[in-house]
């Protein structure tokens, strides 16, 4: 068990650009999710993978945000024309849930982004 | 809907004196918490979680939660603080999707704890 990765750790960007994360889950974890955090903020989940499905997104993920999950392992997460307001912190979570969903979500380091 | 709240924005802490985060929950149904603890520039780590059964939860680096129906709480404690344990700390709750099987987790606003020696 490696924990949950993410890439980059940082990301510093100008107004406009296009930027792209990517989380590895741990492994065999059917379940992963994305979260934005802002400075002094609790996480606010933004999006949910169950295997390669993505079945629910946020009101928060307007449509310059897209996330995928092909085959059902790592997820990527996709902003573009980025603006001021999606300077954060964006957490990586995976769990393996079946029936009942009171596993844990273990979180991985998170993709800081900076927008000039 | 379901949400958690956390009503001090930090608290301060002698080490080797007792701590307590605070965290009250308003759901529908049962409730499924959880603590989270997050160091600078890191991600969130699980530390406990309460299902149901036992009020008191033990969970890692010798935290406990005490699950209270009745006044709508889980405090987090920990019996005697280390200056490590200074971190941000998160309650949540699981959430039900509004349109898919599953869960997300609603998190309050957080707590940052600082244990001074």
């Amino acid at each position: 068990d490696t924990g949950v990765s993410q890439n980059p750790r940082h990301k510093i960007t100008k107004r406009g650009q296009n930027v792209t994360f990517r989380c590895d889950p741990i492994s065999e974890h059917n379940r992963l999710y994305w979260y934005r955090q802002t400075l002094g903020q609790g996480p606010e989940f933004l999006t949910y993978f169950q295997n390669e499905a993505q079945l629910e997104k946020s009101r928060l993920l307007s449509d310059r945000f897209s996330a995928e999950r092909p085959k059902g392992s790592f997820s990527t997460l996709e902003i573009q024309r980025t603006e001021q307001g999606d300077s954060a912190m964006y957490l990586c979570a995976s769990s393996f849930t079946t029936g009942v969903s009171n596993q844990p979500q273990h979180f991985g380091d998170g993709t800081r982004l900076s927008i000039l | 809907a379901q949400s958690v709240a956390q009503p001090e924005d930090q608290v301060n802490v002698a080490e080797g004196n007792p701590l307590t985060v605070k965290c009250t929950y308003s759901v529908s149904g049962n409730p499924y918490l959880f603590w989270y603890v997050q160091y600078p520039n890191r991600g969130l780590q699980f530390l406990l979680k309460y299902i149901t059964g036992d009020n008191l939860v033990k969970g890692s680096y010798g935290f406990e939660a005490e699950f209270n129906k009745s006044q709508t709480s889980f405090h987090l404690k920990k019996p005697s603080a280390l200056v490590s344990d200074s971190a941000l700390y998160f309650c949540a709750v699981n959430t039900p999707l509004r349109g898919a099987a599953g869960n997300k987790l609603t998190f309050g606003g957080g707590t940052r704890v600082l244990v001074k020696p």
